[in-house]
């Protein structure tokens, strides 16, 4: 059966510092990825989807970038972040349209 | 582009009690559509999700949903509401690609 994998399950940075969220999915090939971000009040908010290994869309301009090094390896990174990054990030992955989106546990992230 | 709106962004239901939770979405063509629930801290769960067929689908845990096509709606229904489903309930609709969702409606159950 499948399964995603997103680590860590929280997180507190300073301002300025980099950022590195890993997300791996196992038990299928050439899954759809997908990061959100989760603020209070603002529903999910899509940053970014793959369609396959380096193809990466981003929706929202910000201070993140998205990788996909492997087949089923998504990376979620900030050079520098800010305290408006902080959030509940999501990583998600599904097979179609169809299928829906299977979730990770989420990571809270705090910029302090 | 797709959208989706969940106009309560509150409900308070006794125990016990029926629930309905609204759902209207905006998609130029046929749709998908889901109901996800998240409890706090947690990712989403997948409730249901409708595609073709029948307009009213099943879920896990009880819940149901009806797809109305004249009312652009989709909304989540419980006959006999339980303590343990008091949390968010997110609405989405699958556009090309991506799924876009909801602000939520968080479900609180009194005793």
């Amino acid at each position: 059966s499948q399964t995603i994998h997103q680590w860590p399950a929280t997180l507190v940075q300073p301002v300025g510092s980099p950022l590195s969220l890993e997300c791996t999915v196992e038990g299928t090939s050439n899954p759809n990825l997908y990061w959100y971000r989760q603020a209070a009040g603002r529903g999910l908010q899509l940053l970014f989807y793959s369609v396959g290994i380096g193809q990466i869309s981003s929706e929202v301009p910000q201070n993140l970038s998205a990788s996909r090094p492997q087949d089923r390896q998504f990376i979620l990174s900030s050079k520098k972040l800010l305290l408006s990054d902080s959030g509940f990030y999501l990583c998600a992955w599904s097979e179609d349209r169809g299928g829906g989106y299977t979730f990770g546990s989420g990571t809270r992230l705090t910029v302090v | 582009a797709q959208s989706v709106t969940q106009p309560d962004i509150h409900i308070t239901v006794s125990e016990g009690a029926s629930l309905e939770l609204r759902c209207n979405y905006s998609y130029g063509a046929t749709p998908y559509l889901f109901w996800y629930v998240q409890s706090p801290g947690q990712g989403l769960q997948l409730l249901l999700k409708y595609f073709s067929g029948d307009t009213l689908v099943q879920g896990i845990k009880g819940f149901e949903a009806e797809f109305k096509r004249s009312q652009s709606s989709f909304n989540l229904r419980k006959p006999s509401v339980h303590w343990s489903d008091a949390a968010e309930y997110f609405c989405a609709v699958s556009g090309y690609s991506t799924l876009t969702f909801g602000k939520g409606t968080m479900l609180l159950v009194s005793p």
